[in-house]
């Protein structure tokens, strides 16, 4: 059965950093391509970022470009999201997701960005 | 990026009705639509995904069907724990698109 725990998120300051984590299990996760995406409160979803599965390309959201890093460790089947100058516009519960065939997401963790 | 167009924002029903909601993709896409169910304070639940397929143990009165451009998601009798939020999809492209979201209330 696929899993995917995601963790990391908190409360930070406007211009801060946070490094959000997702390991992976039940599936073969070095041969998934994978994503994060986000749902601010009391709004719809919106994708993040994708990382392809061997770590080879990377592509965001215009809202994040720039700011936030996707990345893969495969030895230890783990996602990874680097965001930094944060805005409040950022608060929302962060998800990791699988791509096709199936796309499994985790629980989800909360980052509010708030002074 | 394709935009999914998600129909109707809000559907009124009772308990025992059929309901439909619909997606329509901006470009064809093939059947890489997934349908997910959204409950406030809750993970978004994977129903559907490659437009017809039932994830795990997602109750049969759940159906999706579609390809191309045009998609569905049937209830064919809608029980007390469906009403919720669901949202479309698409992942035919890495740049995942979602719909604006159906909105299922009670009549």
């Amino acid at each position: 059965q696929v899993h995917l725990v995601e963790s990391g998120g908190g409360v930070v300051q406007p211009g801060g950093s946070l490094r959000l984590s997702c390991v992976g299990s039940g599936f073969t996760f070095r041969t998934y391509d994978m994503h994060w995406v986000r749902q601010a409160p009391g709004k719809g979803l919106e994708w993040v970022a994708f990382i392809r599965f061997d770590g080879s390309s990377e592509e965001y959201a215009d809202s994040v470009k720039g700011r936030f890093t996707i990345s893969k460790d495969n030895s230890k089947g783990t996602l990874f999201l680097h965001m930094s100058s944060l805005r409040p516009a950022d608060t929302a519960v962060y998800y990791c997701a699988k791509h096709r065939p199936v796309p499994d997401w985790g629980q989800g963790t909360v980052v509010t960005v708030s002074s | 990026d394709i935009q999914m167009t998600q129909s109707p924002p809000t559907l009124s029903a009772s308990v025992g009705d059929r309901v439909t909601m619909t997606c329509r993709a901006s470009q064809s896409i093939s059947n890489w639509v997934a349908w997910y169910q959204v409950k406030p304070g809750k993970a978004p639940k994977l129903l559907i995904y490659k437009a017809s397929s039932l994830q795990g143990e997602v109750p049969s009165r759940f159906s999706g069907s579609g390809s191309g451009t045009e998609f569905s998601l049937t209830i064919s009798s809608l029980q007390p724990d469906d009403f919720a939020t669901y949202y479309c999809q698409q992942y035919n492209s890495f740049h995942l698109t979602f719909g604006g979201g159906t909105k299922v209330e009670l009549k």
